[in-house]
């Protein structure tokens, strides 16, 4: 039950696309749904996070959207960069950690 | 400034021995946070300590892990009798308080590689 489900596994898309990653979860006692970018050899980074009062979040090209009736909540990044090419992660927070979804390795092709 | 710190970045042991894996965290911040990531596999939550509060060890996968955080600052992470299983990469991270919405900070890891 504290699971989080993330797919797709990867993702290519080509330059000024719209990639989205989606990830659902069974726990109502999570209250906090950040999502990560990690780069190779590097620790996961903070980029975008949402509360489940919320449905909709942006933040310059990253947007979440969440449903909290479905469990579900979605990373979508407009106008896609080759930069963006990074693994992603969504996590939900219980109280002392975040439980992490399995990653999304996201390829934008030039 | 300076962010999370592991040390070694890397370390290779054989089957058997033990390791110890080091995190210093930001200057300040109350909780901290060990989590694995195996090949492939998103992180797995290890271990948090907040405060001098007696941590929570249930993501332990064994009696082989132990973590310990003197002065309330760094941690060590040892892993006794090493399997080849534990080859991962080691994640620590740090955040000012425990609470939903203050970030953790990761460092970049230790890959260990048990032969």
């Amino acid at each position: 039950q504290q699971q989080v489900k993330q797919s797709p596994q990867s993702l290519i898309v080509q330059k000024g696309g719209i990639p989205i990653i989606n990830c659902a979860y069974e726990n109502t006692a999570f209250d906090y749904f950040p999502w990560y970018q990690q780069f190779p050899g590097k620790g996961p980074a903070l980029l975008i996070a949402i509360r489940p009062d919320v449905s909709e979040k942006k933040e310059g090209r990253f947007t979440i959207s969440f449903n909290k009736s479905a469990k579900q909540f979605s990373l979508h990044i407009m106008d896609s960069q080759p930069g963006d090419s990074a693994t992603y992660f969504c996590a939900a927070y219980i109280p002392g950690k975040l439980i992490f979804g399995q990653g999304t390795e996201l390829s934008v092709k030039p | 400034g300076a962010g999370v710190s592991q040390s070694p970045s890397n370390k290779v042991t054989e089957k058997g021995k033990d390791v110890e894996l080091r995190c210093d965290p930001i200057s300040g911040h109350t909780a901290l946070y060990w989590y694995r990531q195996s090949l492939g596999q998103g992180l797995e939550f290890l271990i948090y300590f907040q405060g001098n509060s007696a941590p929570d060890k249930s993501g332990l996968p064994s009696d082989r892990f132990s973590a310990e955080r003197t002065g309330g600052s760094v941690s060590t992470l040892t892993i006794q009798r090493t399997q080849q299983e534990d080859s991962a990469v080691y994640l620590c991270a740090s955040s000012l308080v425990s609470d939903s919405t203050d970030t953790q900070y990761f460092g970049p890891g230790t890959r260990l590689t048990v032969l």
